[in-house]
């Protein structure tokens, strides 16, 4: 069965440190994708990265990386000089094709609380 | 990206009545559409699929005679809670799915917050 495991429920950070929010997921699936969402106060889910499963390259976006290793099916985010816009929930997600569309799997959310 | 909208963005109502929220993509069409809720501090919870033209597959433990949801065209789907109670107050958000550049991942709307007195 798909499951996301997101461990960390709360992280605080001093702006400008750097923070790793971690994300494990299981899935009997060999083609998956796998996503980091953003959701500030307002409650709108801000879209920050999708990988599929057969592309194992890092990413880096600005102050964003992703590091995505199947050994260990993880796919942690960090964000490094952290800025106090960056407080905010983070989901992780997992989705794989049935039937044609993606159903969606979600870790249950790391808050991220940078304080200045 | 692709643009889904939800109307109303937040709704008050008072217990025993039902309550609309709309879902829909502005420019792409839809195929499947899937509703979730979300309560305070916790993650999103699918609560149902559908398919443009069909009946919804709700997951375990919605209630599908509380929770209506018509997906009667490719760019709209809609969601009512009838005869909502005050344990209905969540975050409801839609997503969709479908056609061009919306094939292959879900997008989002902007979600509704549901208070019931």
């Amino acid at each position: 069965a798909q499951k996301v495991t997101q461990a960390q429920t709360e992280i605080s950070v001093v702006e400008k440190e750097d923070v790793t929010l971690d994300c494990v997921y299981e899935t009997r699936d060999t083609t998956y994708y796998l996503f980091w969402y953003k959701q500030p106060p307002s409650g709108e889910l801000v879209f920050l990265i999708r990988r599929n499963s057969f592309d194992e390259q890092n990413e880096i976006s600005g102050r964003y990386s992703w590091n995505f290793q199947k050994s260990t099916s993880s796919f942690n985010f960090t964000i490094t000089a952290s800025q106090v816009v960056d407080s905010a929930v983070y989901f992780c997600a997992l989705s794989d094709l049935i039937y044609n569309f993606n159903k969606f799997y979600f870790g249950s959310g790391t808050k991220l609380n940078v304080k200045p | 990206g692709a643009v889904v909208s939800q109307h109303p963005s937040w709704v008050i109502c008072k217990s025993g009545t039902s309550v609309k929220i709309e879902c829909r993509s502005l420019d792409f069409q839809a195929t499947t559409m899937f509703w979730y809720r979300q309560f305070p501090k916790q993650s999103l919870m699918l609560m149902a699929t559908s398919n443009e033209g069909s009946k919804a597959t709700y997951e375990q433990g919605v209630e599908k005679d509380k929770f209506l949801i018509n997906h009667a065209s490719l760019t709209l789907s809609t969601l009512t809670v009838t005869s909502a109670h005050p344990e209905d107050s969540s975050f409801y958000i839609c997503s969709a799915t479908g056609t061009g550049r919306a094939t292959d991942t879900q997008y989002f709307g902007p979600g509704t917050r549901l208070t019931v007195l």
